[in-house]
């Protein structure tokens, strides 16, 4: 167990709509970073946040964001969702610069 | 943007095997992480190292910076061992803000 939780563990939706994946990072963590993993992509960085702030982006789409909270908390927001979207998405904490701790992830299937 | 390049793609042994993976990349960079990733898909980070050599349990970890090349062993490789093993370095030559880039993976699979 990394100590970084991630919810739902898994979503299914339709095109068109969109979801909310959320993040709690190990305590005493001030880094959350996203990550999409897909079959054709593999792993790939989407963005970064450092004790609320952006700090670097990826590939992310701009259809999707996100946003770290005052408790540290992060969410990745995907809109107008397509079937390409389908993926498992993790998030990682760590102290900045540091080894990072990966979550169970969460798989969304887009139908 | 660095890029990674990971062999072999796929490593079938038999238990007991020494195993060996290796990594390059482009740009020169901070430190390299070494993830494992079994076919539930949780991802366990294994190692982070900037230099020289690290040891935990039955694996070894090396850099050489120069070169721009890693090496993961597995000694006594056990079936537990199968797995997906994954390189990855900051995306950019920075390093703490930077997300990671990710080899393709070693698909490795220790028979009994």
């Amino acid at each position: 167990d990394s100590g970084v939780t991630q919810t739902p563990k898994h979503l299914i939706t339709a095109t068109g709509q969109r979801v909310t994946l959320r993040c709690s990072p190990r305590s005493g963590d001030l880094s959350v970073y996203w990550y999409q993993q897909s079959l054709d992509q593999g792993l790939q960085f989407l963005i970064h946040y450092y004790n609320g702030e952006e700090r670097a982006k990826g590939n992310i789409l701009e259809r999707f964001s996100a946003q770290q909270f005052p408790d540290l908390h992060s969410e990745l927001n995907l809109s107008s969702l397509e079937l390409g979207d389908s993926a498992l998405y993790f998030c990682a904490s760590s102290v900045f610069a540091h080894e990072q701790f990966f979550g169970p992830g969460t798989r969304l299937t887009v139908l | 943007k660095n890029e990674v390049e990971q062999s072999p793609q796929n490593l079938t042994a038999q238990e007991g095997e020494f195993i060996t993976i290796n990594c390059s990349y482009s740009v020169g960079i901070s430190a390299l992480h070494w993830l494992q990733q079994h076919p539930g898909g949780g991802i366990v980070s294994l190692f982070m190292l900037s230099s020289g050599k690290k040891k935990h349990g039955r694996l070894i970890a090396t850099i050489n910076i120069q070169e721009k090349h890693s090496s993961l062993h597995i000694t006594a490789s056990h079936p537990r061992d199968s797995a997906v093993y994954i390189c990855a370095v900051p995306t950019y030559s920075g390093g703490g803000a930077d997300g990671l880039t990710f080899g393709k993976g070693t698909h490795l699979i220790i028979q009994p």
